[in-house]
């Protein structure tokens, strides 16, 4: 078992709609979670970070934690061209970050 | 404030050879760690450094190896290069705030 799956997509959504990205993580004791944006030949980039249970809100981006569940997610609102990217779930354990595979976003104009 | 800056930015080397990058963390950070990106496995650990030592360390061969100095500057070596070794290598500079990556060393093996 992997210790990050994402759901592969990639997703493709038009201009204004709600991406949903999903990820599950295996380490039941992790504590920190972050989704990070990377574009094509760029690193990447933290978009949002999350440590207790709930949702959190930074602009049109809302990420939830459920420990219970071990499942942590991103919702995109009105989704814009320039969100089209690749998304990576992380989790932080013993001083490391280990990723998801990522979801590729594509947002149709 | 400066993000996390990395040396160099592109390199080709032969199989065999050896290789040293470089990265400079956001100042005030101590802890750095290193990641290879390829298109095949995705983002991976190599190793983290705190004041020094090496807290923790992937599931890479022997080859790859790394050091930080007292400045927190760290730097990463790749011995007896292979041709999978090409790969984007990626350090991360990290606070209580999370990791900020910086823009990474592309490495090709030829």
């Amino acid at each position: 078992q992997k210790e990050v799956e994402q759901n592969s997509g990639p997703l493709s959504v038009p201009e204004g709609a709600i991406a949903s990205l999903n990820c599950t993580y295996s380490d039941r004791v992790s504590q920190s979670f972050f989704w990070y944006r990377q574009y094509s030949g760029k690193s990447p980039e933290l978009i949002m970070s999350i440590y207790s249970n709930g949702d959190k809100e930074d602009g049109r981006f809302t990420a939830q934690l459920n420990k219970a569940s071990q499942y942590v997610s991103l919702l995109i609102r009105d989704s814009q061209p320039s969100d089209s990217a690749t998304y990576l779930c992380a989790v932080s354990n013993d001083y490391k970050l280990s990723f998801g595979a990522g979801t590729t976003v594509t947002v149709r104009a | 404030k400066a993000g996390v800056t990395q040396t160099p930015r592109y390199l080709i080397k032969t199989r065999g050879q050896q290789v040293t990058l470089s990265c400079s963390p956001i100042s005030g950070h101590r802890s750095v760690s290193w990641y290879q990106q390829t298109p095949g496995q995705g983002l991976q650990f190599l190793f983290e450094y705190f004041s020094e030592t090496q807290r923790n360390k992937g599931n890479f061969p022997g080859r790859f190896s790394g050091r930080q100095f007292s400045n927190s500057r760290s730097e990463m070596n790749v011995s007896t290069l292979e041709l999978g070794d090409s790969a984007l290598y990626l350090c991360a500079s990290s606070s209580a705030y999370g990791y900020t990556f910086g823009s990474g060393t592309r490495l090709t093996v030829v």
